[in-house]
């Protein structure tokens, strides 16, 4: 079955102090990897798509890397806005048409990490 | 460019009611997908509409169901109320019409108590 773990579950950073997230996963051939954040009583906002083994975006303060199992989110000297929580999403390739049609777009979320960014 | 919008964003219903949320996607987006998110479980996929076509469907009861419009909006309706089914309901489009086209944008959720 499809799984993603994210990793710490809670992360207090003081501001300025580096610092990396990690998400792991397995799927059944990766279609995309998906960050987000999301702020308390708020949708997730999106952050980063990552497709492909050795790919890297980065956005301000924020860095995300893709490995053949894991995701990295490396937050570069952080400030207290950066605190939320990161989430972090799978798309699997379409498996045919099983029970309930394809799995094309589906994301399958990690539980995410609680960022505490303090002053 | 809008995002995605979705109304209403706060509802309390009592068990045993019925309840019908809706979702305007960003324009020219033609995939509506939902998510229901809780404190315990996390954020769980409960369908995906694509050209007014259910394409794919989570693992959630019949009394959850939805629909799509021809100008892609999206509603999505619980029966039977239940406690259980407080929580933040999410809406996310994306184009998902082409490789490389299937990040999701969400909506900012519909709080949904039931007492």
């Amino acid at each position: 079955e499809d799984q993603v773990t994210q990793s710490p579950e809670a992360l207090r950073l003081q501001e300025g102090e580096s610092s990396s997230l990690n998400c792991s996963y397995t799927v059944s051939g990766l279609r995309g990897l998906f960050w987000y954040r999301q702020d308390p009583g708020k949708g997730p906002e999106f952050l980063f798509t990552l497709y492909s083994a050795g790919e890297e975006k980065e956005k301000e303060r924020l860095k995300a890397t893709l490995t053949k199992k894991e995701s990295f989110l490396h937050i570069t000297a952080p400030k207290p806005e950066d605190s939320a929580t990161y989430l972090c999403a799978v798309q699997a390739k379409t498996r045919g048409t099983p029970p309930g049609g394809s799995t094309l777009g589906r994301l399958y979320f990690g539980r995410g990490t609680q960022l505490t960014v303090w002053p | 460019k809008a995002g995605v919008t979705q109304t209403p964003r706060y509802l309390i219903k009592t068990r045993g009611q019925q309840v019908t949320l809706s979702c305007s996607p960003i324009s020219g987006h033609r995939s509506v997908s939902w998510y229901q998110q809780t404190p315990g479980q996390g954020l769980q996929f409960l369908f995906e509409y694509f050209s007014e076509t259910q394409r794919n469907k989570g693992n959630f009861p019949g009394r959850f169901s939805g629909r799509q419009f021809s100008n892609s909006r999206s509603e999505m309706n619980v029966s039977t109320l239940e406690l259980g089914d407080s929580a933040l309901y999410l809406c996310a489009s994306s184009l998902a019409d082409r490789p490389k086209s299937y990040e999701q944008y969400f909506g900012p959720g519909t709080r949904l108590t039931v007492t």
